[in-house]
């Protein structure tokens, strides 16, 4: 069974600092995929940024950063110098190698809602 | 810009109406779509997965007969709430994935703008 937990139902974070959002996970498949995505209270979901569980490297993205430790199945996002737009719950989300057979369908973790304070 | 689309934005209505939501898929080819659920501060919650041409699967606990699901073509799924009641009250939201289950490994899912369903 797959399985994501964010452990962090709401952060707050100082503007122009940095926050980090916790995501742990799950799995028995050899290949996955993980996920953060952003939901400003308009309620759109956007994709931050990816990592590959076979990359070799941490991604990033902009401001963005994702500090994956493959031995502790942890996949936390980094967002540097927070601005008040940053303001909106994150979800942490995976993809197995199994889940192509259903079309790539995702499960998500329980949200981080961040607030970033003036 | 936005890849898929979903409408309408909001629908506000009276009890035992059954209303349809949209999500196409623009500028490609959706085979599967996928229907959510989201509560107020909660996380979103897999309804079922919408196939192209066959019918969809749904996840356990959720009335197939209740939320029914159409994807006649390749860019367009609907999710039809019959008899709506208050309690189906809820925020849906779709998502698409370019090239389904063989796109890229690090395509993410698109997703919608979302539908705020108020059942009075």
């Amino acid at each position: 069974a797959q399985k994501i937990t964010q452990t962090q139902p709401g952060m707050f974070v100082q503007e122009k600092e940095a926050v980090t959002l916790d995501c742990t996970y799950d799995t028995s498949d050899p290949s996955y995929g993980l996920f953060w995505y952003k939901q400003p209270s308009s309620g759109e979901m956007i994709f931050l940024i990816y990592q590959g569980s076979y990359d070799q490297q941490n991604a990033t993205e902009g401001r963005y950063s994702l500090n994956f430790q493959k031995a502790r199945k942890s996949a936390n996002l980094v967002i540097s110098a927070s601005q008040l737009g940053d303001s909106a719950m994150y979800f942490c989300a995976m993809r197995g190698q199994y889940n192509y057979n259903q079309g790539g369908k995702l499960i998500f973790g329980q949200g981080t809602e961040l607030s970033v304070k003036p | 810009g936005a890849v898929v689309s979903q409408h309408p934005s909001r629908v506000i209505c009276k009890s035992g109406t059954s209303v349809k939501i949209e999500c196409r898929s623009l500028d490609f080819q959706a085979t599967t779509m996928f229907w959510y659920r989201q509560f107020p501060k909660q996380s979103l919650m897999l309804m079922a997965t919408s196939n192209e041409g066959s019918k969809a699967t749904y996840e356990q606990g959720v009335e197939k007969d209740k939320f029914l699901i159409n994807h006649a073509s390749l860019t367009l799924s609907t999710l039809t709430v019959t008899s709506a009641h208050p309690e189906d009250s809820s925020f849906y939201i779709c998502s698409a994935r370019i090239g389904g289950a063989f796109g890229l490994r690090n395509q993410p899912q698109h997703f919608g703008d979302g539908t705020r369903l108020s059942i009075l």
